[in-house]
């Protein structure tokens, strides 16, 4: 089955404590992003990369990191969080090229910094 | 840069009446528009999309979306609506490399 998997789905943790969250995609994709969403600001993109070893800064990438070393993987480090980076965080991938290919996210995973 | 506007947080709709969800966009361009969905404790869900071609454009579980190039909307529709179409509904704009520019959302209240 086709999917964006990503854990952990929930995470209460403390200000500073490192944490990755984990995103996998069994697709092939070239291209993968992360965004964040908070109420009332709908959905914010982080990072992305579209490629192995390519990624380039969204939106809002403050307080945020991720690496590519391989085309499944895409994580997220946050590795002072704090708690203005409590929110719900998707991660998502497409295929390149000229088709606009329909991004495909991941359940979510619930962030609480306290 | 893209943007879409969703200007109703919330609509509501009795069920088996007709249902629509606005957005409206701004780009420079060709427009690519996009419509998701998102229930509770889920990622999002692709729904349609818009390219180029014909203005109504057919999706997933029975919605549609019509391109206006002139009143510069892309609303999502359904002639029907289900309880079970009750979720959180997202217009997206694709920016100019792959990112996706997202409205603020707007929830769709289906009552029996």
């Amino acid at each position: 089955e086709a999917q964006v998997t990503q854990n952990p789905r929930y995470l209460i943790t403390v200000t500073g404590k490192k944490l990755t969250v984990t995103c996998s995609q069994n697709m092939n994709h070239e291209y993968m992003s992360w965004y964040r969403q908070d109420p009332g600001l709908g959905l914010r993109q982080i990072y992305y990369s579209m490629n192995v070893e390519v990624t380039d800064k969204g939106d809002v990438p403050e307080g945020y990191k991720v690496s590519r070393k391989e085309k499944r993987n895409f994580p997220l480090i946050l590795e002072s969080p704090s708690p203005n980076q409590t929110s719900l965080y998707f991660c998502a991938s497409s295929r390149r090229g000229v088709d606009n290919q329909p991004q495909h996210f991941g359940d979510g995973t619930r962030l609480s910094i306290l | 840069a893209q943007s879409v506007a969703q200007p109703e947080d919330q609509v509501n709709v009795a069920e088996g009446n007709p249902l629509t969800v606005k957005c409206t966009y701004s780009v420079s361009g060709n427009p690519y528009l996009f419509w998701y969905v998102q229930y509770p404790n889920r990622g999002l869900q692709f729904l349609l999309k818009y390219i180029t071609g014909d203005n109504l454009v057919k999706g997933s579980y029975g919605f549609e979306a019509e391109f206006n190039k002139s009143q510069t909307s892309f609303h999502l529709k359904k002639p029907s609506a289900l309880v079970s179409d009750s979720a959180l509904y997202f217009c997206a704009v694709r920016d100019m490399g792959y990112a996706l520019n997202f409205g603020k959302g707007t929830s769709l209240l289906v009552t029996p």
